[in-house]
């Protein structure tokens, strides 16, 4: 059984479109986060959510927008998608974050690729 | 500076080497540090969880920190060439949020 599960595994779009990615814990877990990981792997945090609600938010632009519809799922839209969004973006999750160095679980990832 | 610094090598090392990949870090508030290990095209998989100063051994992995020098370390013994991936450090601080070395890239040479 995967842990965390992320649709779709590949994305690839044309610049100026809107996608969304879905992101699925079966680990019970209460804390879940979006990261972005770039050519050169490296692994930035960009939101988090606890129970549904936003606890981290980095400095994101603000066509990024999180959504958590229950503690199991969370979904990251983005709007008028540019070349610099190309990346691998990961969800990760977490029993709860306010409970310090709780360690987190990943997916699989999607890789979005703009044209 | 990055808050974490890690080589990004490669490393490359023959089968049944023991490995030594290493972290440094600025930032005195990190207390909880983690390894993770990445293949190709998947999602980082936790190895080791340590709290603190101290080893932690985990089968043919050890994990080591020293919280006065700044620096964690991870240990692989009798390496595989199934132990080939990226191993990720990450470290949480007093705001929760897990922060990332940049990953070393090893390979295992039968």
């Amino acid at each position: 059984d995967t842990a965390v599960s992320q649709t779709p595994k590949y994305l690839v779009t044309q610049m100026g479109n809107d996608k969304s990615i879905k992101c699925e814990q079966n680990l019970g877990h209460d804390t879940m986060y979006w990261y972005k990981q770039d050519s050169k792997k490296f692994l930035k945090i960009m939101f988090s959510y606890n129970n549904k609600e936003l606890i981290i938010n980095e400095t994101v632009p603000n066509r990024f927008s999180p959504k958590s519809p229950d503690k199991a799922h969370l979904n990251l839209h983005i709007n008028s998608l540019e070349l610099g969004d190309s990346a691998v973006y990961f969800c990760a999750s977490s029993q709860d974050a306010r409970g310090q160095g709780q360690p987190q679980h990943f997916g699989d990832g999607t890789r979005l690729s703009i044209l | 500076q990055k808050e974490v610094e890690q080589d990004p090598g490669p490393l490359s090392v023959p089968e049944g080497a023991i490995v030594s990949l290493n972290c440094t870090y600025s930032n005195s508030a990190f207390q909880y540090f983690m390894w993770y290990r990445q293949y190709s095209r998947k999602g980082p998989e936790l190895l080791m969880y340590t709290y603190s100063s101290g080893n932690k051994e985990d089968g043919r992995f050890t994990a080591q920190v020293d919280k006065s020098s700044k620096y964690i370390s991870l240990f692989i013994r009798d390496s595989q060439p199934s132990d080939s991936a990226t191993y990720l450090c990450a470290m949480y601080g007093a705001t929760n949020k897990l922060i990332f070395g940049t990953g070393t890239l090893l390979a295992i040479q039968p």
